[in-house]
């Protein structure tokens, strides 16, 4: 069965910096695409940034620069390493797997909380 | 940015009832469009994929369709289970951006 295990969320004061990880397992990791997609409190779904088999990036306006997808095929792992966070930036953060053919996320695992606040 | 429109926001129906909720593109995206439900404190879980296939092991109650701008999810014969927030999403362009989600509640 596919798993995907987020970790490294937690309380980080406005411009701190965290790293989220995601250790997959389950399925042929770098035939598939990667994304994280996040929640606020209360609020729907956003989608943060892709990575590619081939490790192309992609993000939401809102992160780019501050944020960075990247991925260990040989650690079964995708990350996101986020900086000078903002309080608008607290939510749930969720790892998510494309398809084979990369048309949608057909997995997620279950969320690892990021808060930032003083 | 391609902005999706979901209605209605929520929707209160009974226990055998058929419920569909609307997706709309604010551009062409083809079928590139997917479905999620979420529960409350749980990971969105994928229904549908390219507007009309089911991922695997999803219900047969569930379906959905459409093409260009405008989607549609339904759901046949509400069971206990369903009652859930429900997301489209697409993904023909990037930034991939959800609809605000439909909160589907017990009548």
């Amino acid at each position: 069965d596919v798993q995907l295990v987020e970790s490294g969320g937690g309380l980080v004061q406005p411009g701190g910096s965290l790293r989220l990880s995601c250790a997959a397992s389950g399925f042929s990791f770098d035939n598939h695409w990667m994304s994280w997609v996040r929640q606020a409190p209360g609020k729907g779904l956003e989608w943060v940034a892709n990575i590619k088999r081939g490790g192309d990036e992609r993000y939401v306006d809102s992160v780019k620069g501050r944020f960075t997808i990247s991925r260990d095929n040989a650690k079964n792992s995708v990350f996101l390493q986020m900086n000078n966070l903002r309080a608008e930036d607290t939510a749930m953060y969720y790892c998510a797997k494309y398809d084979a053919i990369g048309h949608s996320h057909d997995s997620w695992g279950q969320g690892t909380l990021v808060t930032v606040s003083s | 940015d391609i902005q999706m429109t979901q209605s209605p926001s929520s929707l209160s129906a009974s226990i055998g009832d058929r419920v569909t909720i609307t997706c709309r593109a604010s551009q062409d995206i083809s079928n590139n469009l997917a479905w999620f439900q979420q529960k409350p404190g749980k990971a969105p879980k994928s229904l549908i994929y390219t507007a009309s296939t089911l991922q695997s092991g999803v219900p047969s109650r569930f379906s959905g369709s459409g093409s260009g701008t405008d989607f549609t999810l339904t759901i046949s014969s509400l069971q206990p289970e369903d009652f859930a927030t429900y997301y489209c999403q697409q993904h023909i362009s990037y930034p991939v951006t959800f609809g605000q989600g439909t909160r589907l509640e017990i009548k």
